[in-house]
């Protein structure tokens, strides 16, 4: 079983949905929990950053990790054609915080 | 706002030939990082540095790759002879703290031919 998991896509959905994305893991040892976006031929920027389990809210993005399920999400609330971009997950263990395991992406596109 | 710089943003080269990336971190960051991505495949890792030394690399990162931290502010990757297949862009990031909260460069494209 691959680290992390992550549904390529494309995922298309009309402007103003709610976007769901969300990643698996095998590795019962992350704790550091991160989904960066990423626009074509771009850097990857950090979206958002969590800690262990739980829910964190910024703006129209709330991020969402369950460790017993070993399955991490991001919602997007009102989606807009600039969210349309790869997202990643990614996340690590604090014990080898050093090397960042990422998913392979998700493409996102929103229809305006 | 501070942010990661790389330079070259595209290199072509030929198969065989040493090729040098620069990163220039955010100032007072102190763990910086190396990242490949083939075209259309996931973003992996291949090095980290931490006070003047690797602390952890990949598979990837083999005897081929090198870094160094030369003055104050740069960060190089160096591949010391080319192959097709590292054909790939690669990201320059930086953290003040080994927290996870990665800051990516807008990458250096590598083309070989």
């Amino acid at each position: 079983q691959k680290e992390v998991e992550q549904d390529p896509g494309p995922l298309s959905v009309p402007e103003g949905a709610i976007v769901s994305l969300n990643c698996t893991y095998s590795n019962s040892a992350f704790q550091y929990f991160m989904w960066y976006r990423q626009y074509s031929r771009k850097g990857p920027e950090l979206l958002m950053y969590t800690y262990s389990s739980g829910n964190k809210e910024d703006g129209r993005f709330t991020a969402q990790v369950d460790k017993s399920s070993k399955y991490i999400s991001l919602f997007i609330r009102d989606s807009q054609p600039s969210d349309s971009a790869t997202y990643l997950c990614a996340m690590s263990d604090p014990n080898r915080d050093d090397k960042i395991i990422f998913g392979k992406g998700t493409r996102l596109h929103i229809l305006p | 706002e501070p942010e990661v710089t790389q330079t070259p943003s595209h290199q072509v080269t030929q198969m065989g030939q040493e090729v040098i990336l620069r990163c220039v971190p955010i100032s007072n960051h102190l763990y910086f990082y190396w990242y490949r991505q083939i075209l259309g495949q996931k973003v992996e890792f291949l090095v980290s540095f931490y006070n003047n030394e690797i602390s952890e690399k990949s598979e990837i990162f083999d005897d081929q790759f090198s870094v160094e931290r030369p003055d104050g502010s740069n960060f190089t990757l160096k591949i010391r002879s080319t192959k097709l297949e590292d054909s790939a862009m690669y990201f320059c990031a930086s953290t003040q703290g080994r927290t996870g909260e990665l800051f990516f460069g807008e990458g250096s494209r590598l083309t070989v031919l």
